[in-house]
């Protein structure tokens, strides 16, 4: 158990539907981080939320939504997916951002998401 | 731009043997930090070492030895005596304050440690 908690593990869905991913720290971490695992890539940054600010979007495309609600907490939001999005979803926490604290991140197990 | 290469995709060993993991790195930036990560099979990637750009001298920790040369661009990672437990998939990554400090990964290594 590092600290940082993914919920689903797993999750089938199909290209219309709409789901969610949540990601849970309690590490006192201040920024919270979306990477994307897909095979044969390096990992890809989606998202950084610092203090709750969106401060990183790297160009993903718009059926991914990220949402923090509070430092704590982290969604993934998906809908209109395409098969190509099917990869593990990596979520992390470290200090912060943009110092060097944000270099130690704490990753979560990841959400294994498979797109028909 | 900055750029991380892991050109080992897959390593195989018997226990017991020793196993380095290469790492190359590509970066105009001055200040610069390096990692390396551990992903088991479970799915979580898990912190093992970072080192600054200011800083060469090589690290043990058990095991673990990283060897940093800002010469070639490398921060090697060597296994020593391997262990089952230590299959794994393992990653470089490279950050800068240029860089927001956004952590930039190699592809990693998938290291496999039979009995």
């Amino acid at each position: 158990e590092t600290g940082v908690t993914q919920t689903p593990r797993h999750l089938v869905m199909g290209m219309t539907n709409k789901k969610s991913l949540k990601c849970e720290q309690h590490l006192g971490h201040n920024a919270m981080y979306w990477y994307k695992q897909s095979a044969k890539k390096p990992l890809e940054l989606m998202f950084v939320y610092n203090f709750k600010e969106q401060t990183e979007n790297n160009s993903v495309p718009s059926r991914f939504s990220p949402e923090c609600p509070n430092s704590s907490h982290l969604f993934l939001h998906l809908h209109t997916l395409q098969p190509e999005d099917s990869a593990l979803y990596l979520c992390a926490s470290s200090q912060d951002f943009k110092s060097a604290g944000a270099n130690v991140l704490t990753f979560g197990a990841g959400s294994r998401l498979t797109v028909l | 731009a900055q750029k991380v290469t892991q050109a080992q995709t897959e390593i195989s060993v018997v226990e017991k043997e020793d196993v380095t993991l290469d790492c190359v790195y590509e970066t105009r930036d001055t200040t610069y930090y390096l990692f390396w990560y551990k992903q088991p099979p479970s799915g979580e990637l898990v912190f093992l070492i970072r080192r600054n750009s200011f800083d060469e001298q090589n690290e043990i920790s058990g095991r673990y030895s990283w060897n940093f040369q800002k010469s070639t661009s490398s921060f090697n990672f060597t296994i020593t005596a391997s262990q089952v437990v230590d299959s794994a998939v393992y990653f470089c990554a490279l950050s800068s304050p240029n860089s927001g400090y956004a952590l930039n990964f190699g592809k990693g290594t998938s290291l496999l440690v039979t009995p």
